[in-house]
């Protein structure tokens, strides 16, 4: 079966610096993979989406960044971190068309003090 | 341009009542798809249910029901006699054939108080 694994859970972290969040999967190849981010009382925005290695789109404008190293590893970095970066991080993956709903991670709740 | 409206930032009811979530979408394509999520306090997003545009019957599965309406771009999900487990916070979310990603509403906070 499937599964998805994200971490850290939680993370506090100082302006200015760096960071880096990862999400794996496992039991599936070439998945879509997503990171989305969900600020306090907001709904869930979409940052960065990849249909493969090295591919990455963009959705907005960010003070972040993402890479696929590996077929199934999406990596959420940021060189100097921003207070409005603070947020509830869920990475996601799908598979096939756009039938297929999207699997998510437990989530990191980021604070950046 | 796709959009999700959830109108109801927040729900409060007691045990046993019935509430309805309202979802109105926007797209301009034929082919879509829908989505319900539940978020419990743990912040995992679950997901409830997927409709897609061509299939306008409503479905019901223990509690749930939901409400699909091409007409007036509207997809609401009931509970029946809630209970306390239902608090969280509902996620409707709207996925086009040609589209890259979900697109989600802000959410609405449902409490179930006892």
């Amino acid at each position: 079966s499937q599964t998805i694994h994200q971490w850290p859970a939680t993370l506090v972290q100082p302006v200015g610096s760096p960071l880096s969040l990862e999400c794996t999967v496992e039991g599936t190849s070439n998945p879509n993979l997503y990171w989305y981010r969900q600020a306090a009382g907001r709904g869930l925005q979409l940052l960065f989406y990849s249909v493969g290695i090295g591919q990455i789109s963009s959705e907005v404008p960010q003070n972040l960044s993402a890479s696929r190293p590996q077929d199934r590893q999406f990596i959420l970095s940021s060189k100097k971190l921003l207070l409005s970066d603070s947020g509830f991080y869920l990475c996601a993956w799908s598979v096939g068309g756009a039938f297929y709903g999207y699997t998510f991670g437990s989530g990191t709740r980021l604070t950046v003090v | 341009a796709q959009k999700v409206t959830q109108a109801q930032t927040e729900i409060s009811v007691v045990e046993k009542e019935d509430v309805t979530l309202d979802c109105v979408y926007e797209t301009r394509d034929t082919t879509y798809y829908l989505f319900w999520y539940k978020q419990p306090p743990s912040g995992e997003l679950v997901f409830l249910i997927r409709r897609n545009s061509f299939d306008e019957q409503n479905e019901i599965s223990g509690r749930y029901s939901w409400n699909f309406q091409k007409s007036t771009s509207s997809f609401n999900f009931t509970i029946t006699a809630s209970q306390v487990v239902d608090s969280a916070v509902y996620f409707c979310a709207l996925k086009s054939q040609a589209g890259t990603a979900l697109i989600f509403g802000k959410g609405t906070t449902l409490s179930v108080s006892s």
